[in-house]
């Protein structure tokens, strides 16, 4: 069974860092292109980044450019989001997904940045 | 404001037929695949249809996409109260260079 399983939301201060993990299990991880969408509470869908198979092409949407670095360890079945200089608005559930048609969805986890 | 258009809100009865419908533009959807995703409530989305039409395995053929020009709809016949969901269209934008989200259309089956 295919598994994608996001970890590493919380709490954080306006002008703080996170990092979020997804781990993928029962696919060869390898092959996708993977991607990070959130979803603030009680609104839509936003895409935030993707990133090739290998690295070596990744997109962001503008709003969190220079502030969020999107990366893989295809050792590891795993993806990264490295995210700085958080804002109020930033809070959401971030899921990660895999897949050209972003095919399997993980759970969430949930960002939250108050003072 | 997002990129793609949709209707808030669809409404029907069990066993009717709905479609929702999702408006872009040539650097979207007239040029790129639609996919279209069904977030029940309390969950993570869910891949209903890819390619603009295809149906990923476990999908049941009551839904149906189709697209003309740089406008899309997902189609759901023999409507079911299960079906009451969030539905979300979304495909790549050449001009921004990523991925765009309709609003999501918001379904109640009466």
């Amino acid at each position: 069974e295919v598994q994608l399983v996001e970890s590493g939301g919380g709490l954080v201060q306006p002008g703080g860092s996170l990092r979020l993990s997804c781990e993928a299990s029962g696919l060869i991880f390898s092959n996708y292109w993977m991607t990070w969408v959130r979803q603030a509470p009680g609104k839509g869908l936003e895409w935030v980044a993707n990133i090739k198979q290998d690295g070596s092409e990744k997109y962001y949407v503008d709003s969190v450019k220079g502030r969020f670095t999107i990366s893989r360890d295809n050792a590891q079945n795993s993806l990264y989001l490295q995210m700085n200089s958080l804002r109020a608005e930033d809070t959401a559930v971030y899921y990660c997904s895999s897949g050209d048609a972003m095919d399997i969805w993980g759970r969430g986890t949930t960002v939250t940045v108050s003072s | 404001q997002s990129v793609l258009t949709q209707p808030p809100s669809a409404s029907g009865t069990p066993g009717q037929r709905v479609t929702i419908s999702c408006s872009g533009g040539s650097s979207n959807i007239g040029r790129k695949a639609v996919s279209w995703y069904q977030q029940l409530p309390g969950t993570a989305p869910k891949l209903l249809i890819y390619n603009n039409n295809q149906r990923p395995s476990g999908v049941p053929d009551r839904f149906s996409g189709s697209k003309s020009g740089t406008s899309a709809s997902l189609a759901i016949s023999g409507l079911q109260s299960e079906d009451e969901a969030d539905y979300y269209c979304a495909t790549w934008d050449r001009s921004l260079d990523g991925w765009v989200f309709g609003g999501g259309t918001k379904l109640t089956v009466l």
